[in-house]
């Protein structure tokens, strides 16, 4: 199984502009969540879905938006992307919400 | 607030020496999950070890285990017999309920692992 795959691994994106962050997995997980990873800081829940069709917003939602239209795949969008967007963004995925997390290997973002 | 506190931004440990690393949290709910998980310079987060406050028994895995102790809201990470490949970013984990009755996580801030030769 490739487990939790994020794509692009790095981006550099202009002030401004839009773009989406691929999140799939195959382990057939309801539960999936993007967090996001400031330099020095901990992670910080930006969205969440517990099931197609399902999203919610984390702590820090503004500036973003997901969809969950299958149970595989969970993309983050920008839309007006800002410096204060320059992150590692880091996708995850559960069984359900009481086992941890698997996660992926993380998208660069960088805003210029 | 729910609230998980790292206050050792950064540690060294000697290899094959044993070092703990330190977490609490805040919390009003009496059932709830703890998770400590490692951040290698690959960036990959990967999970280590998890703890479920009804058991009074503290979590091992293999050379790591958690000192657990509910009533201080203490959750520290022991690891035994440090290996170079055990340098990473820690980070603490506190699994909380949502209003809309799921689950999230809210992680500490992270403390790095440096090991020495």
């Amino acid at each position: 199984n490739a487990g939790v795959t994020q794509t692009p691994k790095f981006r550099i994106l202009k002030i401004g502009q839009s773009m989406t962050l691929q999140c799939a997995q195959d382990m057939n997980h309801n539960y999936m969540y993007w967090y996001r990873q400031d330099p020095g800081m901990g992670l910080k829940l930006i969205y969440y879905s517990v099931g197609a069709g399902i999203t919610d917003k984390g702590e820090v939602p503004n500036g973003y938006n997901v969809s969950r239209s299958t149970t595989e795949d969970f993309p983050l969008r920008l839309e007006l992307a800002a410096p204060s967007q320059t992150s590692v963004y880091f996708c995850a995925s559960s069984p359900t919400g009481k086992r941890g997390y698997t996660f992926g290997s993380g998208t660069r973002l960088t805003v210029v | 607030a729910q609230t998980v506190t790292q206050s050792q931004p950064e540690m060294s440990v000697q290899e094959a020496e044993t070092v703990t690393l330190s977490c609490t949290y805040d919390t009003s709910e009496s059932d709830y999950y703890l998770f400590w998980y490692k951040q290698p310079p690959s960036r990959q987060m990967i999970l280590v070890i998890r703890q479920e406050a009804y058991k009074q028994q503290n979590a091992t895995e293999n050379r790591f285990s958690v000192n657990f102790q509910k009533a201080a809201k203490s959750f520290s990470l022991k690891i035994s017999d440090s290996q170079l490949g055990d340098a990473a970013m820690y980070f603490c984990a506190y699994r909380i309920a949502t209003t809309s009755g799921t689950y999230k996580y809210i992680f500490g801030t992270g403390t790095r692992l440096k090991v020495l030769a």
